[in-house]
C-alpha cells in the first residue's frame, strides 16, 4: 500500500511569492492535516481536512490556507512568503478524525527555502 | 494552554548501554498521548499511543510508559539503528480531530 506522497520534495521560492504544496494521502484515508516543522518551533500544527472540509485551524496567519478534494488529495497555499516561511512541510492521512486510537502517517514533506 | 516539553534534546548513547527519554506535559484532559520516530530527511513515523495513567506499550527495545503529568519511553540495550530524533506528542480531550501538540523531540545517536 503506498505511504503519503508529498510533491515537490523540494522548493526554493523568494519574498513575496506564492507556493502551492500538494499532499496524496493513503487510500481510503479522509482525513489530511498539514504541520510546520521548523528547528526552532519544532512541529506545529496549520490544519486538518475532512471530507473536504476544514475541522481545524492552527494559530498560523490567513497567509496559510488550504483545501481538500473529493479523493481526499489536498493542497496547501502560502501566499505573499516571508523569509520565516521556509520549514519543512509535512502531511499526515488518518482514516477518520477525532478517535485517539487513530495514528497518523507522515509523509516525507516538503522543504520550503524563502529567499 | 496545552504544553510538551521532552528531555534531553540530545542523548548520545554506547551501543547496549540503556536510557529513558521524558516527555512532560499539561494539557487540561488527556485523550492520548503519541510517541513517534523521525529519521533524518522523513516524516515521523508512529510508534506507540498511551491513553490513561498507569499503561505501558512495548515495541522491540522501546517500551512507552505514562503516569498523570508525564511520558517515558525506556530504550534497552539500543542498538545504532535506534538513532533518530523520538517526538511526543498530545491529544487533548477538548481537540477536535487530529490536533497534535509536539514537544521539540530528543535527538538519539547511538554509536557502536
Amino acid at each position: 500500500k503506498a505511504g503519503v506522497t508529498q510533491t515537490p520534495r523540494y522548493l526554493i521560492k523568494t519574498r513575496g511569492q506564492q507556493v502551492t504544496l500538494s499532499c496524496s494521502p493513503i487510500s481510503g484515508h479522509r482525513s489530511v492535516s498539514w504541520y510546520q516543522q521548523t528547528p526552532g518551533q519544532g512541529l506545529q500544527f496549520l490544519f486538518e481536512y475532512f471530507s473536504e472540509t476544514q475541522r481545524n485551524k492552527g494559530n498560523f496567519p490567513g497567509r496559510f490556507s488550504g483545501r481538500q478534494f473529493s479523493n481526499s488529495r489536498s493542497e496547501m497555499n502560502v501566499s505573499t512568503l516571508e523569509l520565516g516561511d521556509s520549514a519543512l512541510y509535512l502531511c499526515a492521512s488518518s482514516w477518520t478524525t477525532g478517535k485517539t486510537n487513530e495514528k497518523l502517517f507522515f509523509g516525507s514533506g516538503t522543504q520550503l527555502s524563502v529567499l | 494552554e496545552d504544553q510538551v516539553t521532552q528531555s534531553p534534546e540530545a542523548l548520545r548513547l554506547q551501543e547496549g548501554e540503556s536510557s529513558s527519554l521524558n516527555c512532560s506535559y499539561t494539557v487540561s484532559g488527556l485523550r492520548g498521548l503519541f510517541w513517534y520516530r523521525q529519521d533524518p530527511g522523513k516524516g515521523p513515523e508512529f510508534l506507540f499511543t498511551l491513553y490513561s495513567a498507569g499503561e505501558e506499550k512495548e515495541k522491540e527495545r522501546l517500551k512507552a510508559t505514562l503516569t498523570k503529568k508525564e511520558s517515558f519511553l525506556h530504550i534497552t540495550a539500543p542498538k545504532p539503528e535506534d538513532s533518530a530524533t523520538y517526538l511526543c506528542a498530545v491529544l487533548p480531550i477538548k481537540a477536535a480531530g487530529n490536533k497534535l501538540t509536539f514537544g521539540g523531540g530528543t535527538r538519539v545517536l547511538v554509536k557502536p
